[in-house]
Parts: structure tokens; sequence; C-alpha cells
């Protein structure tokens, strides 16, 4: 399978406090991309990296990528109940489409 | 339209019965791409479009799957004779590029289909 791995496959944590999500991928990319899923919805778009970008902000959103290590991570800040969701990147590279990652199930407690 | 529109939202098929699943693309997208999600993780690459032409069919199965986009109408794929092992979501996406570029892709809310 060209599927990356996310880890931890699950994640709960208290409202206020940080979340990491981590994601591997296997190979060259052109982007990453980070979706969210609300249970039994469509992907929603979060955040686009390009592969010479290193590190991108949005909001409460935090975006690393370490193309040597082919990794990237995922930070959520001051977490809130309604970001309760499964999280997913997903990398393009020469193949004309998306490779997603196995994804994160994030709990945020109130 | 702005939003990628996925019907039906559900679709229950028996067995060997045949499965329709439509996708109208955001308005200006030239791209358009079919994923099926199996078991709430695992997403898998099916079939994309350039407009009408197919870009990327290296995900389709060989046999029963079929996916058409014509001009003026909803993007389709189509399953014929189901089997058990078809249930899955099936979300469509579009997009001004080709998803190797660096651009965002827009998905719909999926079509869930069961097989029973």
């Amino acid at each position: 399978s060209q599927q990356g791995e996310e880890d931890p496959q699950a994640l709960s944590i208290q409202e206020g406090e940080n979340a990491t999500m981590n994601c591997s991928y296997k190979t060259s990319i052109n982007n990453l991309q980070w979706y969210r899923q609300n249970s039994g919805r469509g992907l929603v778009h979060l955040i686009l990296i390009r592969s010479n970008e290193r590190e991108k902000h949005s909001g409460r959103l935090r975006v690393t990528l370490d193309t040597s290590k082919k990794s990237s991570s995922l930070l959520i800040t001051a977490s809130r109940a309604a970001d309760t969701a499964s999280y997913f990147c997903a990398s393009s590279g020469s193949a004309r489409q998306l490779t997603f990652g196995s994804g994160t199930q994030l709990t945020v407690l109130p | 339209g702005e939003e990628v529109a996925q019907t039906p939202k559900h679709l229950v098929r028996g067995e060997g019965q045949k499965a329709k699943l439509y996708c109208a693309p955001i308005k200006g997208h030239s791209y358009v791409f079919w994923y099926q999600q199996v078991l709430k993780n695992e997403f898998k690459f099916l079939i994309s479009f350039q407009n009408e032409n197919v870009f990327d069919e290296t995900g389709m199965p060989k046999e029963r799957f079929s996916a058409k986009c014509l001009p003026n109408s909803p993007c389709s794929l189509e399953i014929q004779a189901t089997k058990l092992e078809d249930s899955a979501v099936y979300f469509c996406a579009s997009g001004p590029t080709p998803q190797g570029a660096s651009t965002e892709a827009f998905f719909g809310q999926g079509t869930r289909l069961t097989v029973v």
C-alpha cells in the first residue's frame, strides 16, 4: 500500500490543551495537505504546505514539514470540543493523486 | 456551484445490483477525482478526469467500475454487479489543477454505499 502512516491513531485531550499529530509519507512530494473529517461527513481542507516550506500557520493550526525525514506534524493549539474529528494528511507528488495517511481520531473533552 | 455536490447521500443495494453515484464539481474546476474510503480510514484513489477526459485511472478496478464526466452533466461513478466489499463511502473532489500541483482539492460530502 502507498498509504502514509499517522500517529497516534487516537488522541484524547482536555479542552484548552494542545494536540499534535504526526504523519509520515513514502515518496518525494510537491506538497502536503491536512484535512479534517467530522464523523460521517466530508473532508474539510485545513492547510497546505509546499515541499520548499518548513512551517506554516493558520489560526490555531501549525504545520511543519521535514522532507529529509518524509514527515509532517499538525499542532492544534488551545483545542476546543468542536475540534473533535479525524485528521488526515495527504501528500501529492509526481503521482497525479493524493495519497492519504491512515488518520488520527482526536477527541477533545469539555 | 460553490461546493462539490454528491448524490445520493446514502445508497443501499443488494449484491449483484448496479450502483450509480453522481458528483457535480465546483463551477470552473477542470479536474474531478474519485476516492473510496473503507472503514472510516483508508482512502483509495480511483480515477480522475480533466474535463470530460480520463486523466488518471490507475486506481480504478478493472472490472465492474466505470466513470464518466460528460459536458453539462454531473460526473458519475457506476458499479456493476455490486459486491459486499464495495461497501464504502465514495468521495468526489474537484480542483482547478491536478493534485500534484500546489492547490487544495475540494471534497464533497460523500455517498455512503451499503451493499447487503
